[in-house]
């Protein structure tokens, strides 16, 4: 299983919105609706923050939004905010496996 | 509150063993999926394994199969990743994590420990 594809960074001032996107293929992302995104601080495990392609855990943001077309899902946040300065992971149901995206650095300018 | 607490890390020469070990709390342990991830230095999540609420399904990354083993104990709420012939890129961070719904596996990681280093170097 080859890790689904994230920009490598990913900046905005804050208040603004980014996307972050999210390419896998039709075995994972593009084949199953369990598409989950993770934002992970540095030195910290990471925390769930969408599940079920565009659901939001209890105590998530709104800001923070999912979506997928395809192949493709994405990750959206809105109104940027100093805290949301971190890692972000996009993860798929792949049948009996799951894959995990490349690592994508949102920094807030 | 749920609690996730791995132990078992450590540094270990390549083609050495380790058993991790990661106990739960706070939830009906029983009911849940519950999975290893791992991270390397520096580098993204990479999914390891899993084992179903009531042992009958288990599944692996192809990396690792054949050379880990992951079980539980639903008695002592714990979960266990025993690495045998270990490798200089089994070198990670390795977390303990539980499913966000009950008998659900749909990789939704809602809970994770603090996670254990495990160091293959000679």
């Amino acid at each position: 299983q080859s890790a689904l594809t994230q920009p490598r960074s990913v900046s905005g001032s804050p208040g603004q919105s980014v996307t972050i996107s999210c390419t896998g293929t039709s075995s994972d992302v593009g084949a199953y609706k369990y598409v989950s995104w993770y934002q992970q601080d540095p030195g910290k495990a990471p925390k769930l923050l969408i599940y079920d392609v565009d659901k939001r855990p209890s105590g998530v943001p709104d800001r923070f939004s999912g979506s997928k077309s395809g192949n493709t899902a994405s990750l959206t946040i809105s109104g940027l905010q100093a805290e949301d300065e971190a890692d972000y992971y996009c993860c798929s149901y792949a049948g009996s496996s799951y894959v995990f995206g490349t690592e994508t650095k949102v920094t807030v300018l | 509150e749920v609690q996730l607490v791995e132990s078992g890390g450590g540094l270990v020469q390549p083609g050495g063993s380790l058993r991790l070990s990661c106990a739960a709390s706070g939830f009906t342990f029983s009911s849940y999926w519950m999975t290893w991830v791992r991270q390397s230095p520096g580098k993204g999540l990479e999914w390891v394994a899993n084992i179903k609420h009531d042992g009958s399904r288990i599944y692996y990354v192809d990396s690792v199969k054949g050379r880990f083993t992951i079980s539980r104990d639903d008695a002592k709420t714990s979960v266990y990743l025993q690495m045998n012939s270990l490798r200089a890129e089994d070198t990670a961070v390795y977390y303990c994590a539980r499913d966000l719904r009950d008998r659900d596996n749909s990789g939704y990681f809602g809970y994770w420990g603090q996670g254990t280093l495990v160091t293959v170097s000679s």
